[in-house]
């Protein structure tokens, strides 16, 4: 089946300018995250989605950094006034919670990604 | 954090075992330890998890030490298509809602 998609795979802005990422998780997963991946790093946790719950934000490093996720299904990832140092790989997983589990317990599925570049 | 440490890389001929290690010393007793690999240019993807006893699936066995504080990941014949980052995770209510990936172990295969 269709796994987690995101768009675009590459993206070259400006510094300053905004950009929006896309992230298409697997139908019926209810629990969708972000994370950055800088050049020879491990991942860094964005932002968390489950359900209709109020997303846990903990992991944005400011806010330059916003996320939504519309229908319980697609997400955006936002990244206004770009640095240099938001260059990174920016990734999306997505896993089906169990219900009274945990969500960190339940396995990931992660997309290939989207390489962000500012120039 | 829930810290995990890892050697930052090793080596392996092709089909031979692979023993990946990783300590784990502030384990909780509700962890679970998740192991993933990242292949070049890639998403990170599930490999294994366990919470005690050992586990073996498709991919690989999961070895975890009687007091859980390490555990070993094993490949039974390493192949050119394993060779990724490998990141050992732990998870669990303390952990909320993250997995905290470290820098991994960057398994090379030679051939």
């Amino acid at each position: 089946g269709a796994g987690v998609s995101q768009s675009p795979s590459n993206k070259v802005t400006e510094k300053g300018k905004d950009v929006e990422l896309r992230c298409d998780p697997i139908s019926g997963h209810t629990a969708l995250y972000w994370y950055r991946q800088s050049l020879g790093q491990g991942l860094e946790f964005l932002i968390y989605f489950q359900g209709n719950s109020a997303p846990d934000k903990s992991g944005l490093p400011s806010d330059r950094f916003s996320a939504e996720r519309t229908g319980g299904s697609v997400s955006t990832l936002t990244i206004q006034r770009t640095q240099q140092e938001d260059s990174a790989v920016y990734l999306c997983a997505s896993s089906f919670r169990l219900a009274g589990v945990p969500s960190s317990y339940n396995e990931q599925f992660f997309g290939p990604g989207t390489r962000l570049t500012v120039l | 954090d829930a810290k995990t440490t890892q050697p930052n890389s090793m080596e392996s001929n092709e089909e031979e075992p692979v023993h990946l290690p990783c300590n784990h010393s502030t384990i909780s007793g509700t962890d679970y330890i998740h192991w993933y690999r990242q292949l070049p240019s890639q998403g990170p993807e599930y490999v294994i998890h366990g919470l005690t006893s050992n586990v073996n699936n498709r991919m690989a066995s999961l070895a975890i030490a009687e007091d859980r504080k390490s555990s070993t990941l094993i490949l039974h014949r390493a192949t050119l298509r394993d060779a990724a980052v490998y990141y050992c995770i732990l998870s669990g209510r303390n952990t909320g809602n993250q997995f905290y990936f470290g820098t991994g172990t960057s398994l090379t295969v030679i051939p």
